[in-house]
């Protein structure tokens, strides 16, 4: 069975860094491309990152480019999101996903909470 | 960047009756191979979102047959035969055609 498992969110402040992790389990990992996506509270949701399976390509949204970066260990079957300066509207769930050979977002983690505050 | 827009915004619906949605992109999704780049997801309350239609009309694994998907180019419809209870929450479109990948706004799903 397919499972994926976020985890690293938390409570920071404005300017700080923090970095995500996704742990993958039940499939080939290294054979698909991985999506970050989020969700701000009571908001709609927003992708922010992709990254090709083997980790040589990847894309940012706009609103995180030059900020975040996406990364995976294959030999870990992992995928991570590295976050820095971070701002008050990075505050979300986020959430790892799968993309099928299809393009399509087939399985989701169950997200991380990410508050940025002082 | 490609706009997604979808309607209605909410959608108050009678169990046992159909409903739809619709999903506008701001460019079309038609790929050569006759394929749309165009998904449809549900978020039911408290939950990750799941994938329901892929490729414009797919049904995803175990997704029930009362939910179809149709359209080409940039005009997309999800469809519910009959409405059950559990089909409450958000529905979103989103277009898997080029990055940034983009989302429609949303269409909240609620019984009457």
């Amino acid at each position: 069975e397919v499972h994926l498992l976020e985890s690293g969110g938390d409570l920071v402040q404005p300017g700080g860094s923090l970095r995500l992790s996704c742990a993958a389990s039940g499939f080939t990992f290294s054979s698909h491309d991985m999506r970050w996506v989020r969700q701000a509270p009571g908001k709609g949701l927003e992708w922010i990152s992709s990254i090709s399976s083997s980790g040589e390509t990847t894309y940012y949204a706009d609103s995180v480019k030059g900020r975040f970066t996406i990364s995976r260990d294959n030999s870990k079957n992992t995928l991570y999101l590295q976050m820095n300066t971070l701002r008050a509207e990075d505050t979300a769930v986020y959430f790892c996903a799968r993309r099928s050979s299809d393009r399509a977002s087939d399985y989701w983690g169950q997200g991380t909470l990410v508050t940025v505050s002082s | 960047d490609i706009v997604m827009t979808q309607s209605p915004l909410s959608l108050p619906v009678t169990p046992g009756e159909p409903a739809s949605i619709s999903c506008r992109s701001s460019q079309s999704l038609l790929l050569s191979n006759g394929y749309n780049c165009l998904d449809w997801y549900l978020q039911k309350p408290g939950q990750s979102p799941q994938l329901l239609i892929y490729l414009g009309s797919n049904r995803a694994s175990g997704v029930p047959d009362r939910f179809s998907g149709s359209g080409s180019g940039t005009d997309f419809t999800l469809k519910i035969s009959r409405v059950e209870a559990e089909d409450v929450g958000i529905y979103y479109c989103m277009q898997v055609l080029q990055a940034p990948l983009t989302f429609g706004g949303g269409t909240k799903v609620e019984v009457k």
